[in-house]
């Protein structure tokens, strides 16, 4: 069965620096590998995806995500974070079952920024 | 175009009543999902919909939940006899063949 884990609940960085969310995942063959963001009272946004090709793969609010088998893991990078930035981070992993994709959410990592 | 949409935006209930939520997707969207998202928590997968037929109904919690689909559009996810732990933002979301979730803004239930 798929599973997600985001180990870190909440992150605060420093608006302009650099920020990396951790995701790793469990699934038994190439997932399809999402991010999503939930900012107050809105809904999910999707950042970017990756269902094959490029490991690299670049999403929305200039966000990008590196997708590593070895590690299993899909970590979130963007290099300097803006103040409009800070909402709930979701990694999520995919399964094409009969044409619809069945997605396991991890937890969330909520991102606080500091101006 | 419309994006998915979903009503009631909130939702209080007494405990032991039965509430409605209803989902509308994006027009030509072939598959039409269920989430819960308890406070702090993440996305729990309910149900699923290709067509009008659901094929994974094992995310369901209990027997007091259930969902339909008619004329491949709108969907309604019904709970029965609401307990206190069903208090929660039920997201629907929906696709296209095999890509992408559109999520709607959610239902807010709360159940006292």
């Amino acid at each position: 069965a798929q599973s997600v884990t985001q180990p870190d609940i909440h992150i605060t960085v420093s608006e302009g620096a650099s920020l990396e969310l951790r995701c790793n995942y469990s699934y038994g063959a190439t997932p399809y590998l999402f991010w999503y963001v939930q900012s107050p009272g809105q809904g999910l946004q999707l950042l970017l995806k990756y269902f094959s090709g490029d490991t690299l793969v670049q999403g929305i609010k200039g966000f990008e995500a590196e997708f590593k088998r070895s590690q299993s893991s899909f970590n979130l990078r963007k290099p300097s974070v803006h103040w409009s930035d800070a909402a709930e981070y979701f990694c999520a992993v995919g399964a094409l079952i009969q044409g619809a994709q069945k997605l396991v959410f991890g937890q969330g990592t909520r991102l606080t920024i500091n101006p | 175009g419309a994006g998915v949409s979903q009503s009631p935006s909130n939702k209080v209930t007494e405990k032991g009543k039965d509430v409605e939520l209803r989902c509308d997707p994006i027009s030509g969207h072939t598959a039409l999902y269920w989430y819960r998202q308890r406070l702090g928590q993440g996305l729990e997968f309910l149900i699923y919909f290709q067509g009008n037929s659901a094929p994974d109904k094992s995310g369901l919690p209990s027997d007091r939940f259930s969902a339909e689909r008619t004329g491949e559009s709108v969907s309604t996810l019904t709970i029965q006899r609401t307990q206190q732990e069903d208090s929660a933002v039920y997201l629907c979301a929906s696709s296209a063949y095999g890509v992408e979730q559109f999520f709607g803004p959610g239902t807010r239930l709360t159940v006292l």
